[in-house]
């Protein structure tokens, strides 16, 4: 089984609805992320925890609201999708990265394609 | 945040040695260069990480200038395998912000 997966991992919807991506790790990380993705560009922070009493707003995080329901899992909602919403998005989980065996090395899920109509 | 400059794509030959840099001039002491790949459409995946040694793992090798204003990612027997998206990142230590530019695009050639 894969380390971080997500849910669902193609979506197709229409304006207006409301939408929730899921992510759950068996990597027992503190640290959770969301990324969106567009067409030929890099990965943008929508936003992340570091823990399940810490949430904390990236780049992009209007139009998006996230819940940390417990350490294994990080849900990212669309409350009312619109088209330019379109994109690939990705969770992620890391530890810090400030110890000797601490690589703060992010580990992906595969991806959820969401497309609204 | 020191932002990183890289090529837009690149192409090697298969079994050549793919050398790929980036531009970091305005990196701090305390951040770290680390180097992902994207292959495809799928989560991107980690390949290596420096502060200001060279580093080498079982994927590639990562070297960094003394002035710490650049480095290279150096895939030394590149495969058709090995195509992907590649970005280079800076992050300060323990810090959520791991910046993800357009990277690089490299085409691994038969």
């Amino acid at each position: 089984d894969a380390d971080v997966t997500q849910t669902p991992r193609n979506r197709i919807t229409k304006t207006g609805k409301r939408i929730m991506l899921e992510c759950s790790q068996t990597k027992g990380h503190d640290r959770m992320y969301w990324y969106r993705q567009d067409p030929g560009l890099g990965l943008r922070l929508i936003y992340y925890s570091f823990d399940v009493k810490d949430i904390n707003k990236g780049e992009i995080s209007d139009g998006y609201s996230v819940s940390r329901q417990a350490q294994a899992k990080f849900s990212l909602s669309l409350e009312s999708a619109i088209p330019n919403q379109t994109a690939l998005y990705f969770c992620a989980t890391s530890d810090p990265g400030t110890g000797s065996t601490s690589t703060g090395e992010l580990f992906f899920g595969e991806g959820s394609r969401l497309t609204v109509l | 945040d020191a932002k990183t400059t890289q090529p837009t794509s690149m192409d090697c030959a298969e079994g050549r040695a793919a050398n790929l840099p980036c531009n970091h001039s305005t990196i701090s002491g305390n951040e770290y260069v680390y180097w992902y790949r994207q292959i495809h459409s799928q989560g991107p995946q980690y390949i290596i990480h420096g502060l200001k040694n060279n580093e080498t793992n079982e994927m590639a090798s990562l070297i960094i200038t003394e002035d710490r204003k650049s480095s290279t990612l150096i895939l030394p027997h590149a495969t058709l395998r090995d195509t992907a998206v590649y970005y280079c990142i800076v992050r300060i230590s323990g810090t959520y912000k791991y910046i993800f530019g357009t990277g690089t695009r490299l085409k691994v050639l038969a």
